[in-house]
């Protein structure tokens, strides 16, 4: 399976931007990138997805590097209710083992300041 | 729809009983999937169904757990008999068509205490 690598922690101040890294070098070249995030005592919720392209939400964006080796989820304005574990997961193609075996890593533990 | 639904939500039982965890998809979704998580070891899919037939359990820990969804509206994961390192928040998710492109919901959770 196709692993993704993503730093422990991150901190961002309220408002400002928070750029989330997540590198994914031996992706498949049908794979799609998944970003979730786990509020404190809650159930993962999704965030955005993507395939090769760019990917804008009410939530986010998604930057995918054109290579796909990497991704970065961006938050525009980060609020104190981002503050979140953060999960970038790739979705294996169809055919293999692992269809539709969604992988949680340990994710970025974001922080977010007043 | 009221999203997913698990119960109980919160479960404290004696190592050596028999505990079983529930949870109701959201309606018409076609893919259930059972994780656990604690501090250690993170998320884990434990096992995963695609129209009620089981697809993956290569994550389920040990025969003390099974997990059956008799149909498409109920799942269950039973653990018999429970031991104290099955102390772990258990989440149930459903999802429609599978996981490459479309969303999964995730229920809120049963947390299980085992002593």
């Amino acid at each position: 399976d196709a692993k993704t690598t993503q730093p422990n922690s991150m901190e961002s101040n309220e408002e400002e931007p928070v750029h989330l890294p997540c590198n994914h070098s031996t992706i498949s070249g049908t794979d799609y990138i998944h970003w979730y995030r786990q509020l404190p005592s809650q159930g993962p919720e999704y965030v955005i997805h993507g395939l090769t392209s760019n990917v804008n939400n009410r939530m986010a964006s998604l930057a995918i590097a054109e290579d796909r080796k990497s991704s970065t989820l961006i938050l525009h304005r980060a609020t104190l209710r981002d503050a979140a574990v953060y999960y970038c997961i790739l979705l294996a193609n169809a055919g293999g083992t692992s269809y539709g075996k969604l992988t949680f890593g340990q994710g970025t533990i974001l922080t977010v300041h007043p | 729809d009221a999203g997913v639904i698990q119960s109980p939500r919160h479960e404290v039982t004696e190592m050596g009983q028999e505990v079983t965890l529930r949870c109701k998809p959201i309606s018409g979704h076609d893919y259930l999937f059972w994780y656990r998580q604690t501090m250690m070891r993170g998320l884990e899919l434990l096992i995963y169904f695609n129209n009620n037939v089981p697809i993956d359990d290569s994550g389920m820990p040990e025969d003390r757990f099974s997990a059956k969804m008799p149909n498409a509206s109920f799942s269950t994961l039973k653990i018999q008999p429970s031991e104290p390192r099955d102390s772990a928040v258990y989440f149930c998710a459903s999802s429609l068509g599978s996981w490459r492109n479309t969303e999964a919901f995730f229920g809120q959770g049963t947390r299980l205490t085992v002593v």
